[in-house]
């Protein structure tokens, strides 16, 4: 049974670009969350994708944006920016939604906005 | 809206004594508490959740609704305890597909 992959795993970008990070989900689980943890933070959810559909979203503005693909694989993408954006982005997946389902994590993809 | 507290950042105990490690929660509906662990170059994982009523690891956390807390405690301390610690809460509801609230962590050391 294979794990979150989660890639890249580091990347650098400039103030002002746009970025996509990709995650592959937990086999057999249709249902994937995006968080944000920077440093010295907990983890703060982003938005939750069930069947390519997003059922859940936290307080990030509309250029943090997702897709589920049919394969349950999903993406995080954001647009324009900025040096707060700079965390590790984790990736969960589960067989049900939270509360009832387990979130198994990614390692993440640790964004670094210079 | 949701708020999970945990006062300390760090805490160090030494091998074999008692561990607890604090976690306090704000909301006003039925939740679900969890503990999520992390090990040294290991990913985020599930350690309890309040539901199950289980101990893992030798770990056990009640939920005190009237404390609103939900406290990971375990009797004695192993070297291999030594971890990133972060608590967590759930809405339940009849919808499911809800969202975890982390707390800011703590980091627990365990002196040999």
């Amino acid at each position: 049974e294979t794990g979150v992959t989660q890639s890249p795993t580091h990347l650098i970008k400039t103030r002002g670009q746009q970025v996509t990070l990709r995650c592959s989900s937990q086999s057999g689980h249709n249902t994937v969350s995006w968080y944000q943890q920077a440093l010295g933070q907990g983890p703060q959810f982003i938005f939750q994708y069930y069947r390519e559909e997003e059922n859940g979203r936290g307080n990030f503005p509309p250029r943090f944006s997702g897709l589920q693909f049919p394969n349950y694989s999903s993406e995080l993408n954001v647009n324009a920016l900025e040096l707060d954006d700079s965390a590790l982005y984790l990736c969960a997946s589960s067989l049900l939604g939270p509360p009832d389902g387990e979130l198994f994590f990614g390692e993440g993809s640790r964004l670094t906005v210079l | 809206a949701q708020r999970v507290t945990q006062p300390e950042k760090l805490l160090s105990v030494f091998k074999g004594a008692p561990v607890e490690l604090k976690c306090n929660y704000s909301y006003s509906g039925s939740p679900e508490l969890f503990w999520y662990v992390q090990y040294s170059r290991q990913r985020l994982q599930l350690l309890l959740r309040h539901i199950s009523r289980e101990s893992i690891k030798g770990f056990t956390a009640d939920l005190n609704k009237g404390e609103t807390s939900f406290h990971l405690k375990k009797p004695f301390a192993q070297e291999e305890d030594s971890a990133m610690y972060y608590c967590a809460l759930c809405p339940i509801s009849n919808f499911g597909n809800e969202k975890l609230t982390f707390g800011t962590g703590t980091r627990l050391t365990i002196i040999p």
